[in-house]
């Protein structure tokens, strides 16, 4: 069965570096996602990316968070100047255009554990 | 703003009994989804089952079922036969039907998710 890969697993980095978290959505999937789970909390939402535009982001998305679709496979997303409240799990999903009366589900990766220190 | 509530952080179970986890949902809409993810200890999310609020009967899967009450805004699930490998942390999730491309329902629309419940099943 096919899957969302993301790339590294765990990423350790300094305040104020930038980061870049990799994901391979599923190939045949139009609409992709980012949420991040930082440790003991909820899993929150912050960007949605379809035809190579944002679709919907969230409050936690600001200008510090980009997300890009550099070539056909990969689907990334860059952090600057990294906080150490930044440190979560991040989590990229993929899903394919809807059927008519139909939810398509959202397929997850594994997440990149993200630490600032 | 549509909210997800899971009131239960953690339950338990023995093995092979039944566990119902709760959750609750707020929102204004009249059609919708309704999720369960489970993340086991490696951290990824699995869906379980789903429900459209459309629908009056109950969605089930396996050992799965859910108890979707609309009027209540109440979405349980129940695990029967339960197994050890069914050990996770469980989240309730919402997502709005007719996303932002409104020819192609609920495409890209955001899934709100609960706090979790950490089921531990015991042998």
């Amino acid at each position: 069965e096919p899957e969302v890969t993301q790339t590294p697993s765990h990423q350790v980095t300094q305040m104020g570096q930038e980061v870049i978290l990799r994901c391979v959505p599923i190939s045949n999937h139009l609409y992709f996602y980012w949420y991040r789970q930082i440790l003991g909390q909820k899993v929150e939402f912050l960007v949605s990316f379809y035809n190579n535009e944002i679709s919907e982001k969230s409050e936690i998305f600001d200008d510090q968070f980009s997300v890009e679709r550099p070539d056909g496979s990969n689907f990334t997303l860059k952090i600057r100047s990294t906080k150490l409240e930044d440190s979560a799990m991040y989590f990229c999903a993929s899903s394919e255009l809807s059927p008519r009366g139909g939810s398509s589900p959202l397929h997850f990766g594994n997440g990149t554990r993200l630490t600032v220190t | 703003a549509q909210t997800v509530t899971q009131s239960q952080p953690e339950m338990s179970v023995q093995e092979a009994e039944t566990v119902t986890l709760s959750c609750t949902y707020d929102t204004s809409e009249s059609d919708y989804y309704l999720f369960w993810y489970k993340q086991p200890p490696s951290r990824q999310m699995i869906l379980v089952i789903r429900q459209e609020a459309y629908k009056q009967q109950n969605a089930t899967e396996n050992r799965f079922s859910v108890n979707f009450q609309k009027a209540a805004k109440s979405f349980s699930l129940k695990i029967s036969d339960s197994q050890l490998g069914d050990a996770a942390m469980y989240f309730c999730a919402y997502r709005r039907k007719g996303g932002l491309h409104r020819h192609q329902e609920t495409s890209g629309s955001r899934l709100t998710f609960g706090e979790g419940t950490q089921l531990t099943v015991n042998p």
